[in-house]
């Protein structure tokens, strides 16, 4: 079936620099995406998300990026921050009244202090 | 807003006992909620689909008599894990859409839930 995937499994970045989280999408249909921050033994995080009919939104340090004809989709983080560290999920969405989310795998944020 | 809570955060409890875990919307009214299972280093994986007043739509491989789902009120649903094994332990995650906003397909997570069945 489709999938959602993350193509790395960790990432890890210097404090103070720019971090670029990547994640591909198989379902064309899809038609919103999610970012979620998960913190170890806690729930996911909502930080940012986006409708297809979009290619770019901003957040408060955040921004999400959507590229259709790639099926790609990118959370960038500015000035990264130790607090920023933690796993990172992108999802999928087929909007409607059975509506249900599609996880990708996971990213591995570190902050190198 | 858009707060989510779970009951309890963690338990253990012995083989063949069953547990209880509420998922409650704090701030809003959920129609929907979801129930995740997360394994140590791994996603989130769907268990089921929780309507208010019907019953749950549960995703393929998941034992519908073994997890129980109730969604009696627009802001709980409980899931519980009936005759519970080793192989249960696990996080235990729920999540609501409030349909009330803009972004009705947004989904709010709680905090989890850890089960260990010794």
């Amino acid at each position: 079936g489709e999938s959602v995937g993350l193509h790395l499994p960790t990432l890890s970045v210097q404090e103070g620099d720019n971090s670029i989280i990547n994640c591909a999408y198989s379902n064309s249909a899809s038609d919103y995406f999610i970012w979620y921050k998960q913190e170890s033994g806690k729930g996911p995080q909502f930080i940012i998300d986006i409708r297809s009919n979009m290619d770019k939104r901003q957040g408060q340090r955040v921004t999400v990026l959507l590229n259709k004809t790639v099926k790609h989709l990118s959370l960038q983080i500015a000035a990264t921050q130790p607090g920023d560290s933690a796993v990172y999920f992108c999802a999928e969405n087929i909007s409607g009244a059975n509506s249900k989310l599609t996880f990708g795998k996971g990213i591995t944020l570190s902050v190198r202090p | 807003g858009a707060v989510v809570s779970q009951h309890p955060s963690r338990v253990i409890c012995k083989s063949g006992t069953s547990v209880k875990i509420e998922c409650r919307s704090l701030d809003f009214q959920a129609t929907t909620m979801f129930w995740y299972r997360q394994f140590p280093k791994q996603s989130l994986m769907l268990m089921a689909t929780s309507n208010e007043g019907s019953k749950a739509t549960y995703e393929q491989g998941v034992e519908k008599d073994k997890f129980l789902i109730n969604h009696a009120s627009l802001t709980l649903s409980t899931l519980t894990v009936t005759s519970a094994h080793p192989e249960d332990s696990s996080f235990y995650i729920c999540s609501a859409r409030d349909h009330g906003t803009s972004s009705p397909d947004t989904q709010y997570f709680g905090p989890g839930t850890r089960l260990t069945v010794l």
